[in-house]
């Protein structure tokens, strides 16, 4: 069974501090993507990566996939309040027909 | 150009009342999906649809029916409602299969009592 695991499940942090979250598997993936979804709102597309060692960055956030292709991580740089949410990695399932997902990074930021 | 819809956006059932949520995309999208949400638990995938007139079961298929009867529409029933089925529903679609990008509706939060 594919399965994403992401770390940590609950991050709480101050406005102005940097921050990591993790997405693990013990699969390989042709490429991986990440989505934020805000409270209310369904979940948008942030970036996806697709080569080994890739570094995607999106204004302070800085996407990275493993060399492997088996894990990910998102880097946010002077978090603000707006980067308050859900934060899910999913990869394509084996059958190819969907994707699968993490269970999510819940990111609070406080001013 | 809406994108995804879903309606209702607010249901709440009592135990063994049936309904349909409905999700419709402008983008002329071929894939469908049905997922649910719950704490936790991230997102799984209900039902989905790779055409006009297809239907295949995701993780969690079981109290559910799908129906595609026209591309832009992709239905989501439940016969019979138990708790166990209070969660929120997303729709979602996509150009390809897989690991292509997929857009989200709004969601349904539905509450069976």
């Amino acid at each position: 069974t594919q399965l994403l695991e992401q770390s940590p499940q609950f991050l709480s942090i101050q406005e102005g501090e940097n921050l990591t979250v993790y997405c693990n598997s013990s699969s390989v993936f042709s490429s991986l993507q990440w989505y934020r979804q805000e409270p209310g709102e369904g979940p948008v597309l942030l970036v996806t990566v697709v080569t080994g060692g890739e570094v995607k960055k999106l204004k302070r956030l800085t996407f990275q996939f493993g060399d492997a292709r088996k894990d990910s991580s998102l880097h946010i740089t002077a978090a603000q309040t707006g980067d308050t949410g859900l934060y899910l990695c999913a990869a394509e399932n084996q059958a190819g027909t969907a994707l699968i997902f993490g269970k999510g990074t819940t990111l609070s930021v406080s001013s | 150009n809406a994108g995804v819809t879903q309606t209702p956006k607010f249901r709440v059932l009592k135990t063994g009342q049936s309904m349909t949520l409905l999700c419709a995309q402008d983008m002329n999208h071929e894939y469908m999906y049905w997922y649910r949400q719950d704490p936790g638990m991230g997102l799984r995938l209900i039902h989905y649809s790779v055409g006009e007139g297809t239907t295949a079961k995701g993780e969690v298929p079981d109290g559910y029916n799908v129906s595609r009867l026209k591309k832009q529409n992709f239905l989501l029933g439940l016969e019979s409602a138990a708790p166990s089925q209070t969660s929120v529903y997303f729709c979602a679609s996509s150009y390809l299969a897989g690991g292509n990008t997929q857009y989200f509706g709004p969601g349904t939060r539905l509450t069976v009592l």
